[in-house]
């Protein structure tokens, strides 16, 4: 089975410091990764997509992909207490499928 | 990014009873998917609704338990079918394009409680 995993959290954070959150899949058919972020009680909402070795930067949020390696990192510099909420990773491959991870709960303290 | 709404938003239903959930996006979208998302879990893909054809379901998710409609590129239908107190979860649509590096969209969900 295809799995896409995450540490559950929570991961508490101070504010003004960096969260990383971190992803490793195991279909090595993936060809693109997305960070999605969910407020309790609402959907999730992108945040970021990344399909390239290397990192991508939008803003405060800065995504790490490491095919090789198999593993998707999310940096968010900065963190304020509004960032607070669950982070998924998902994973796609050939035929257009998400496979999600279980989420990270981070928890950034003012 | 499409703008997606969901009907209803919320719902208490009884147990074996069946409840339908619209999907309606603003604009012609190539992809649409139906996730369930249990009290405290990720997101579980039931089905993709494919337009004027049968949807396709994953592993574990049957027809007739979730019977799936989409008649044009904006509208799709999920029904929950024979509920019980298991059923009790987000139901979300999402759109996307047919390309892989094309993202998802979700709506607001359906936040369902079965009695």
């Amino acid at each position: 089975q295809k799995e896409v995993e995450q540490n559950s959290g929570p991961l508490s954070v101070p504010e003004g410091a960096i969260a990383s959150l971190n992803c490793t899949y195991s279909d090595r058919g993936s060809q693109s990764f997305f960070w999605y972020r969910q407020y309790s009680g609402k959907s999730p909402e992108l945040i970021m997509s990344i399909y390239s070795n290397g990192d991508k930067e939008d803003g405060r949020f800065t995504a790490q992909l490491n095919k090789a390696s198999q593993y998707v990192s999310l940096l968010i510099r900065d963190s304020q207490p509004s960032d607070s909420a669950t982070y998924l990773c998902a994973s796609k491959a050939a035929g257009n499928k998400l496979t999600f991870g279980g989420g990270t709960r981070v928890l950034v303290k003012p | 990014s499409a703008v997606i709404s969901q009907k209803p938003s919320r719902d208490i239903c009884q147990r074996g009873t069946s409840l339908t959930i619209q999907c309606q996006v603003d604009s012609q979208v190539t992809m649409m998917f139906w996730y369930r998302q249990q009290p405290g879990q990720s997101l579980t893909l039931i089905a993709t609704a494919n337009q004027g054809s049968e949807a396709t379901y994953e592993s574990g998710f049957v027809i007739d338990k979730f019977p799936i409609s989409r008649p044009n590129l904006t509208f799709s239908t999920l029904t929950v079918s024979n509920m019980s107190p298991e059923d009790s979860s987000i139901y979300l649509c999402s759109v996307g394009k047919d390309t892989s590096q094309e993202t998802q969209y979700f709506g607001p969900g359906t936040r369902l409680l079965v009695l």
